[in-house]
């Protein structure tokens, strides 16, 4: 069985700091793993994927994340917050199975200050 | 690509009450999902379509929840007899047999 763990409900951080958002998996299959936004009112936007290329993974909007195997980690990252990054982030996985069905964290609401 | 459109937005209904909601795909997509969001959770899958084939249900989805998918186009979630605990965000998402979803804004159930 697979599932998520996103650390922190909620993350605070300043406009132009450091933004980290963390995600751990357990998967028996190498995974497919994926990040995406959310707004309020409004469905889920992919920000980006990792399918067992590089494990560094470049998203829209200047956030990457990293998949670590022998941490089971995938932590999205940006270098500077903008406000208009205020949303719901959730880290989903997917087996290799032929339904590509996804399995979400609880999701981490960042929230930036001025 | 018009996206994923979901109909209605918002729906308020008493319980007991029987609601349905559409959602019209990308046109060249072959592959539907359904997945329910409840308040501070993420999203959680209940079914999905290929083509007009329903190939999986989560144990989440009661006898009371019915989804259609009629000639692998636009696709109906039915819910019988509403509970209070219906009360979610009601997602639709599709693809081309792939991983790269697109998702609706979604359908807002209150069940009063």
């Amino acid at each position: 069985a697979q599932s998520v763990t996103q650390l922190g409900s909620h993350v605070s951080v300043s406009e132009g700091a450091l933004v980290l958002l963390r995600c751990n998996y357990s998967s028996s299959v190498p995974p497919y793993l994926f990040w995406y936004v959310q707004y309020p009112n409004q469905g889920l936007q992919l920000l980006l994927k990792y399918t067992s290329a590089a494990t560094l993974v470049k998203g829209i909007n200047g956030f990457e994340a990293e998949f670590k195997k022998s941490e089971t980690s995938f932590h999205l990252t940006k270098p500077s917050a903008h406000m208009s990054d205020a949303a719901e982030y959730f880290c989903a996985v997917s087996g290799r199975d032929s339904s590509y069905k996804l399995i979400f964290g609880s999701g981490t609401r960042l929230l930036v200050r001025p | 690509d018009t996206g994923v459109s979901q109909d209605p937005r918002h729906k308020i209904t008493k319980r007991g009450q029987n609601v349905t909601f559409r959602c019209d795909p990308i046109s060249e997509h072959n592959r539907l999902y359904w997945y329910r969001q409840t308040l501070g959770q993420g999203p959680e899958f209940l079914t999905y379509f290929q083509n007009e084939a329903q190939l999986e249900k989560s144990r989440l989805l009661s006898d009371r929840f019915s989804a259609e998918r009629p000639k692998g186009s636009f696709s109906t979630l039915e819910i019988q007899r509403t509970e209070q605990g219906d009360s979610a965000m009601y997602l639709c998402a599709s693809s081309l047999a792939g991983l790269r979803y697109t998702f609706g804004s979604g359908t807002r159930l209150t069940v009063v």
